[in-house]
């Protein structure tokens, strides 16, 4: 399985801000997915992370709101823009696996707005 | 899309007694269920899987097996350990690796 980094791993955020996360895999991917988990519940799609071309949202998730880099095969970042509560959350990076459909995921970066 | 559910959302079982949860879908076009184990403040990990041209899978004390005409599928764990405690989500995904997730089991192992 790969190797994935996340940066950071928990932070504590002012209302109105926003947050950058990073995601570093040990060797290239075509695709990278971000997925939020909000407190006590279930890991939901934010968004596909192609490089080269921009991300693809899920319903509900915005570009203004979670836009997404992908500069090259091995990293992208996630920032959560205008922060309220709501979207105090775990986000969590996701890499296909070299078989098939398997998806390995990294540590999240456990997010709290106040 | 897929809606994957997941029962029971928590269960407590004494040390050495096995542990089943189960899990519907409803997109047929659905090939590939994974398991995960999520420990308090790590991310999932991918502790089994099973593909939609097979019916049952085993790895040591944990296993799964698929009815892909009834669209459920199911993780058992036996002899069940104390660091089995952790939460436990089911997936259902075709071949965008896209994945859609249950709601997760609380699984608490009594000593």
């Amino acid at each position: 399985s790969a190797v994935i980094s996340q940066k950071p791993s928990r932070d504590i955020c002012q209302r109105g801000t926003s947050l950058t996360i990073q995601c570093q895999v040990d060797s290239q991917v075509t695709m990278m997915f971000w997925y939020r988990q909000q407190p006590g519940q279930s890991l939901t799609l934010i968004a596909t992370a192609n490089q080269g071309s921009e991300a693809t949202y899920e319903s509900g998730f915005v570009i203004d709101k979670f836009p997404i880099s992908r500069p090259n095969l091995t990293f992208s970042t996630l920032t959560v823009s205008n922060m309220s509560p709501e979207d105090s959350s775990i986000y969590l990076c996701s890499v296909p696996g070299r078989v098939n459909t398997e998806a390995f995921f990294g540590q999240g970066t456990r997010l709290t707005v106040v | 899309g897929e809606n994957v559910e997941q029962h029971p959302s928590t269960l407590s079982v004494q040390e050495g007694d096995s542990a089943v949860i189960k899990c519907t879908y409803s997109d047929s076009a659905s090939n590939y269920f994974p398991w995960y184990k999520q420990e308090l403040g790590k991310g999932p990990q991918l502790i089994i899987d099973i593909r939609s041209n097979v019916g049952e899978k085993k790895d040591q004390r944990i296993a799964v097996t698929l009815n892909k005409t009834a669209k459920h599928f199911s993780l058992h764990i036996t002899e069940t350990q104390p660091e089995d405690s952790a939460v436990y989500f089911c997936a259902a995904g075709a071949s965008d690796y896209k994945l859609s997730f249950g709601a997760g089991t609380t699984v608490t192992v009594r000593a």
